[in-house]
């Protein structure tokens, strides 16, 4: 069975720009969240869609948004990249449960110049 | 605000012996606790899960370890293999119904053969 697959894997833009990343959740989840890992720190929570709902937004500003289509692949989008903005975004996709494993992808790794 | 914290960046183990992976958080709130490992260039892979109810799990040489009072929780590998050289996320999540997991920013483990 797949697993979480993401593109691209690796991405370079510049200021200002805009990004996005895709995101194919394994068979069967239909919950996909996003993740934000900065090179030395841990994954940080941007969004959580179930059944194409909006779940969780963590605290990231407007430039970030994300939604989830019918067949529970997701898109995040970056609006006016910043160079704080490089870093390796994460999707994680879980089954119906509430608590349980996160299943993650291998991340698009964005570098803003 | 730092609420899931691994105060130890890196551990260096021999083969074969314990490695203790500490993590402590800060939110009497947090419901479920979770441990990743992360090898370069893939994305977090789940090792062992806690729910707040109980104080210890075991999957095999994994065993995690959680103490409510001092807000504690750790993660024993025994014995320890080359193969378990990685960096190592424990992850919080709050009864909030989404899969918001705070993640803390990770112990780089290495074990010598």
């Amino acid at each position: 069975d797949a697993g979480v697959t993401q593109s691209p894997t690796h991405l370079i833009k510049t200021r200002g720009q805009q990004v996005t990343l895709r995101c194919s959740p394994i068979s069967g989840h239909k919950s996909v969240s996003w993740y934000q890992q900065v090179l030395g720190q841990g994954p940080q929570f941007i969004f959580q869609y179930y059944e194409k709902e909006e779940r969780g937004r963590g605290n990231f500003p407007d430039r970030f948004s994300a939604r989830q289509f019918p067949n529970y692949s997701s898109e995040l989008n970056v609006n006016a990249l910043l160079l704080g903005d490089s870093a390796l975004y994460l999707c994680a996709s879980s089954s119906d449960s509430l608590t349980g494993e996160l299943f993650f992808g291998e991340g698009s790794r964005l570098t803003v110049l | 605000d730092q609420q899931v914290k691994q105060n130890s960046p890196s551990l260096s183990v021999q083969e074969g012996r314990i490695s203790i992976l500490n993590c402590d958080y800060t939110n009497s709130m947090f419901d479920y606790f979770l441990w990743y490992k992360k090898y370069p260039a893939e994305g977090p892979t789940f090792l062992i899960s806690i729910s707040s109810i109980k104080d210890k799990n075991e999957d095999g040489r994994f065993t995690v370890f959680l103490n409510k009072s001092a807000k504690h929780l750790s993660l024993h590998i025994v014995p320890s293999q080359p193969g378990d050289s990685a960096v190592y996320f424990c992850a919080a999540m709050p009864s909030s119904g989404t899969y918001k997991y705070i993640f803390g920013t990770g112990t780089r483990l290495k074990v010598l053969a």
